[in-house]
């Protein structure tokens, strides 16, 4: 079974600043999906940025990149130049690769406030 | 391009009746999938439907059903509700073939007050 663990249940950032949101994983797979979703206050949860697991190369979405390290799995999240509108819940999620995709998993998530 | 719509927003049960949520997928996706929400618990996944057909199933009791249409919309249902029940459950969709990303696309969800 797979499991998903964020360590850090808060972060707090100033505007402008840079934050890293930790993340490890636990599968016995070889191909997957890594992702952190981004779930702001009485707001939907949206994607913030996609991993392959067999690409070599760090996923980016303009201010997000991720630190992706399959031999650790381990799978972090850095925002730059932080927003007020980053102020969100951020759940780091994992789900097997296929046609037929199985469930997301989830991890605990880590309640991140950007301050002015 | 409409998102995932979820009805009802919020509501309040009493513990032993039934409810049922309704959610309609992003246009094109058929595949949609259901999570409960909880402080204690975190996401969970319920189950997931594609093509009218469950394909997986999450660890919940035998209260927890769900169905899907023939254009997708899928409906939750929970009967007997206990206390424990009270959580945001969302719904969720995807595109399935070649083009898909893994990328689930969430409602806004679902609140459930068991009182």
């Amino acid at each position: 079974a797979q499991t998903v663990t964020q360590s850090q249940p808060e972060m707090s950032v100033q505007e402008a600043e840079t934050v890293t949101l930790s993340c490890t994983y636990d599968t016995s797979e070889n191909n997957y999906y890594l992702f952190w979703y981004k779930q702001p206050p009485s707001r939907q949860m949206i994607l913030v940025i996609r991993q392959e697991a067999y690409k070599q190369q760090n996923a980016t979405e303009n201010r997000f990149s991720v630190n992706f390290q399959k031999a650790a799995k381990s799978f972090s999240l850095k925002i730059s130049d932080s927003q007020l509108g980053d102020t969100a819940m951020y759940f780091c999620a994992f789900m097997k690769l296929g046609y037929n995709t199985d469930k997301l998993i989830f991890g605990t998530g880590t309640r991140l406030q950007v301050f002015p | 391009k409409a998102g995932v719509t979820q009805t009802p927003r919020y509501l309040i049960k009493t513990r032993g009746q039934q409810v049922t949520l309704s959610c309609s997928p992003i246009s094109g996706h058929r595949s949609v999938s259901w999570y409960q929400q909880t402080p204690g618990q975190g996401l969970q996944f319920l189950f997931e439907y594609f093509s009218e057909t469950q394909r997986n199933k999450g660890n919940f009791p035998g209260r927890f059903s769900g169905r899907q249409f023939s254009n997708s919309r899928s409906e939750m249902n929970v009967s007997t509700l206990e206390l424990g029940d009270s959580a945001l459950y969302l719904c969720a969709s995807q595109v399935q073939g070649d083009t898909n990303t893994g990328e689930l696309f969430f409602g806004e969800g679902s609140r459930l007050t068991v009182l």
